[in-house]
């Protein structure tokens, strides 16, 4: 069965700070990694990864990919209050269809 | 900018009533998507589509039904609501890829 795990279920920071927010996962065929940003209700969406070893970057966000760990992480550097959300990470399988994680509540406080 | 829109945004309704939620997209896209999402845990997949006419279940068994008559549309129907459906359901939709675009959700209880 695929399955995507994130970690940590939830965390709380400091402006300023730099978090690391993880996802593993084991899904059959893999295709594609995407991040997601979600606050109050509609996701939206980060980055897409598929090959291993080459970063995205959107301003103070990165990600990258590790397809022979079978995971990713997302940084985000000099966090800021507007960063509190939750970030979702979802596996696309063979099957087109997107796995996602239970993801990672960050909280980031003044 | 995604343009996709779900309504209602929040429904509260009597067991055993019929409801419809409401999902429609401007993109032109033909994949189209809901997932149920419960606090705190996973969004998982109840029905997808990938054009008119096209409906297929996802991987969490659902008693909710779809239908898919115009690109644009994607409406999903309970025809007896009761308390366990009480959830957050979130449509989507893609281009070619899964990079999906979200609606806002809406918010269902059932009392």
């Amino acid at each position: 069965e695929d399955k995507v795990v994130q970690s940590p279920l939830s965390l709380v920071v400091h402006e300023g700070d730099t978090v690391t927010l993880n996802c593993s996962y084991e899904v059959t065929n893999f295709r594609s990694l995407l991040w997601y940003k979600q606050e109050k209700k509609a996701p939206t969406f980060l980055f897409m990864l598929t090959s291993s070893g080459i970063e995205k970057k959107s301003g103070r966000l990165s990600s990258i990919l590790d397809k022979k760990e079978l995971f990713s992480i997302l940084n985000i550097t000099a966090t800021q209050t507007g960063d509190s959300a939750v970030y979702l990470c979802a596996v696309e399988s063979g099957s087109e269809k997107l796995v996602f994680g239970k993801g990672t509540k960050l909280t980031v406080n003044p | 900018e995604a343009d996709i829109y779900q309504t209602p945004r929040y429904l509260v309704i009597g067991t055993g009533k019929k409801i419809t939620l409401e999902c429609s997209q401007t993109m032109g896209h033909d994949k189209m998507y809901w997932y149920q999402q419960d606090p705190g845990m996973e969004l998982h997949l109840i029905h997808y589509s990938y054009g008119v006419n096209s409906t297929e279940k996802g991987d969490l068994s659902s008693e909710s039904t779809v239908s898919r008559i115009r690109t644009e549309h994607f409406p999903l129907t309970l025809e007896s609501a009761r308390p366990s459906h009480t959830s957050q359901y979130l449509c989507a939709s893609s281009e070619s890829t899964v990079k999906a675009f979200f609606g806002q959700g809406t918010r269902l209880t059932v009392v």
